[in-house]
């Protein structure tokens, strides 16, 4: 059963730039698509970027211009980096696998709280 | 982007009574359509994709259909293990997630 676990500060200043990593254990990252997903405290989720293990992305709209994910398959991990951000970047962050229907998660790790503070 | 308006915001009823939640998307989505259900503290999980195909593991009592671009999760004799929010979200586009439901047992 593939698990993955995010990890990153927790603490992140405004204006610098939130960066995370997920890693993949129980199975390899290549062959499928992966997520970052995040959800302010007490609101709903928001998808935020994928990657397939070659490296092609997608962005939401929404946060295209600060947002970098990228991959790592020697190390089974993928990352995010969110620049510029602000106290409503606060939220537990998500990564996420792909089913091969798409956009759809399926496997989930447990999630990191990022505050943004100074 | 494609918008989902999901509804109503918080519902409460009592064991073994039959709730729905609705979605509805702002275009067209094919069947790309799942429900999520959320336990404090934990990661979304999903209950149902392609609008109606049930996840392995998932109980019958939870069910999804559609009309056109309106979307519903029903769950069948409410269950206290049912308390949770709900999320929709479609996938035929990137994907978007709907506002959730808190379901609530009275």
């Amino acid at each position: 059963q593939v698990q993955l676990q995010e990890s990153g500060p927790g603490l992140v200043k405004p204006s610098e730039t939130l960066s995370l990593t997920c890693t993949v254990s129980g199975g390899s990252i290549s062959n499928y698509y992966w997520s970052w997903i995040r959800q302010p405290p007490g609101q709903g989720l928001e998808w935020i970027a994928s990657i397939f293990y070659t490296g092609s992305t997608n962005y939401s709209p929404s946060l295209k211009s600060r947002v970098i994910i990228s991959v790592d398959t020697s190390k089974n991990q993928f990352s995010l980096k969110l620049s510029s951000v602000t106290a409503s970047d606060t939220a537990v962050y998500y990564c996420a696998r792909h089913t091969s229907l798409g956009t759809l998660f399926l496997f989930w790790g447990p999630g990191t709280l990022v505050t943004v503070s100074s | 982007d494609i918008q989902m308006t999901q509804s109503p915001s918080t519902l409460s009823a009592f064991v073994g009574d039959t709730v729905t939640i609705t979605c509805r998307a702002s275009q067209r989505i094919s069947d790309s359509l799942a429900w999520y259900q959320q336990k404090p503290g934990k990661a979304p999980k999903v209950l149902i994709y392609r609008t109606s195909f049930l996840e392995s593991g998932v109980p019958s009592r939870f069910s999804g259909s559609e009309s056109g671009t309106e979307f519903t999760l029903t769950i069948s004799s409410l269950q206290p293990d049912d308390s949770a929010t709900y999320y929709c979200q479609q996938y035929n586009i990137y994907s978007t997630f709907g506002q959730g439901t808190k379901v609530e047992i009275k």
